[in-house]
C-alpha cells in the first residue's frame, strides 16, 4: 500500500540555522512526491514537488530530492528564517487512483529569532 | 493563477441546522477534492470528484452530502452534523484526475473553518 511518514516534531531551531525534515514513503508504483506547507488559520501551499525518480525540487530556498533507492524525499534549506514557521507535510500521490494524496503526519517548525 | 476559493471562512451550527459550504476554482481543472483536517493532523481526504462525477467517497457519514454541480463549483452540503466534526474543511483541485507530472498537483483553498454546537 501507500504511506508516508514524517519525523516528529516540534522541530524548534534559531534563526539562519540548517533545516532537515526527514520523509519516507512506501508505494505500490512510482508516484509523484510533494512537500506543502501550512501557517496558523490557512490552507495548504504547495512548496515543492518532484514526479520521478532523481528529481529535485526547489522553491525558496527550500530543496528535496526524490530517492528511489531509500524511498525519500526530506526537505531542507540551508537558513531558516522566523516567516518559515508553519507545519509542514509530505505526500505522495496515487496516479492510478485520481491521484488520491497519502500525507505524513506533518512536522511543525518553530524558529526563534 | 492557481486559485482555489471557499465560503464561508467561519460558521457556527447547531446540530439540527442545515448549511452548506461551498468552493470555486477557475483554472479549469477537472478534479475536486474536500478533505476534513483536525487540529495538529494531515488533512483527510473525504471526497473526490472526476469529471464532475462522484469517484471516491471516503466512507463518509451520509450527514455529509457532496455535490458538483459544473466543473468550476463543488459543494459540501451539511445536516445533523456531531461536535466531533467540528473541524477545518479544506476543498483542493487538480488540472486531471488521471494524468501525472504538474497535472496530479493539487491546489488547495484556505478552508472553511466549523464549529458545530
Amino acid at each position: 500500500g501507500n504511506s508516508v511518514t514524517q519525523m516528529e516534531g516540534p522541530v524548534t531551531l534559531s534563526e539562519e540555522a540548517f533545516l532537515t525534515i526527514n520523509c519516507t514513503y512506501t508505494a505500490t508504483g512510482y508516484p509523484s512526491l510533494f512537500w506543502y506547507v501550512q501557517y496558523p488559520g490557512e490552507g495548504l501551499q504547495l512548496l515543492l514537488k518532484a514526479t520521478k525518480a532523481d528529481d529535485k525540487g526547489s522553491n525558496k530556498g527550500f530543496e528535496a530530492t526524490y530517492r528511489k533507492e531509500t524511498t525519500s524525499f526530506h526537505l531542507e534549506k540551508g537558513s531558516v528564517q522566523v516567516s518559515d514557521s508553519a507545519v509542514y507535510f509530505c505526500a505522495l500521490s496515487d496516479r492510478g487512483n485520481f491521484n488520491k494524496f497519502y500525507f505524513g503526519s506533518g512536522t511543525k517548525l518553530n524558529v526563534k529569532p | 493563477d492557481t486559485e482555489v476559493t471557499q465560503t464561508p471562512k467561519h460558521l457556527v451550527m447547531g446540530m439540527t441546522n442545515k448549511k452548506s459550504l461551498k468552493c470555486e476554482q477557475h483554472m479549469g481543472h477537472r478534479a475536486m477534492y474536500w478533505y476534513k483536517q483536525k487540529a495538529k493532523k494531515p488533512p483527510e481526504l473525504m471526497f473526490v470528484y472526476s469529471y464532475e462525477k462522484l469517484s471516491i467517497n471516503e466512507s463518509v457519514p451520509s450527514r455529509f452530502s457532496p455535490e458538483c454541480p459544473n466543473s468550476s463549483l463543488l459543494n459540501l452540503h451539511l445536516h445533523a452534523l456531531q461536535p466531533e466534526d467540528s473541524a477545518l474543511y479544506l476543498c483542493a483541485s487538480s488540472q486531471d484526475p488521471f494524468s501525472g507530472g504538474e497535472r496530479e498537483t493539487q491546489y488547495f483553498g484556505p478552508g472553511t473553518r466549523l464549529l458545530v454546537l
